[in-house]
């Protein structure tokens, strides 16, 4: 089975500062898709960025990127002139070749100073 | 769109009672998934339906039940609610599966 790690459970940030969230993963397939998503105090679920696993190019959103190391299995969240809006749970999340959903990690709550 | 909706937002359930989660999309999905949230943990998977006609075990099956009635809705049966089943139940789609879910606003169960 697939596994998430999450090892900030909480990390901290100055409004306009570039924060890093880390992920990583255990997988045994070659294919697959990661994620993250927000999750606001509003508790909704919002994805923040996408990458599939096939590409080595690293996705960017705005100011949301990630850097993708297949080889590390790892996935980590840059986001880039931190916003008060910004502050929120962010989850990593797995999705491989099965039909049978996401795996998420446990998420880190991120908290923006003002 | 209304994209995913939930239904109840709260419910308060005494252990034995049973009730249903109510679950629809208008994005024209063919896979949905319920996922439970507990304090200090990612979703957890209970059910998913990779497309109409099928339903599938998740991580936490035990408990619960569901029903794919159409391509747009996908219900969660709690038969005799417990204790343990107190927790936030979130619904998603995707187009397929393995492509981005998204997700209804959940519903937050107290089960006393």
């Amino acid at each position: 089975a697939q596994t998430v790690t999450q090892s900030q459970p909480e990390m901290s940030v100055q409004e306009a500062e570039t924060v890093t969230l880390s992920c990583t993963y255990d997988t045994s397939e070659s294919d697959y898709y990661l994620f993250w998503y927000k999750q606001p105090p509003s508790r909704q679920m919002i994805l923040v960025i996408r990458q599939e696993a096939y590409k080595q190019q690293n996705a960017t959103e705005n100011r949301f990127s990630v850097n993708f190391q297949k080889a590390a299995k790892s996935f980590s969240l840059k986001i880039s002139d931190s916003q008060l809006g910004d502050a929120a749970m962010y989850f990593c999340a797995y999705s491989g070749g099965g039909a049978d959903g996401l795996t998420f990690g446990k998420g880190t709550h991120l908290i923006i100073q003002p | 769109n209304a994209g995913v909706t939930q239904t109840p937002k709260f419910q308060v359930l005494k252990t034995g009672q049973s009730m249903t989660l109510q679950c629809a999309q208008d994005m024209n999905h063919n896979s949905m998934y319920w996922y439970r949230q507990d304090p200090g943990m990612g979703l957890r998977l209970i059910y998913y339906s990779a497309s109409e006609g099928t339903t599938d075990k998740g991580e936490v099956p035990n408990g619960y039940n569901v029903s794919r009635l159409n391509k747009r809705e996908f219900s969660l049966r709690l038969e005799s609610a417990a204790p343990s089943q107190t927790s936030v139940y979130f619904c998603a789609s995707s187009e397929f599966f393995r492509e981005t879910q998204y997700f209804g606003p959940g519903t937050r169960l107290l089960v006393l």
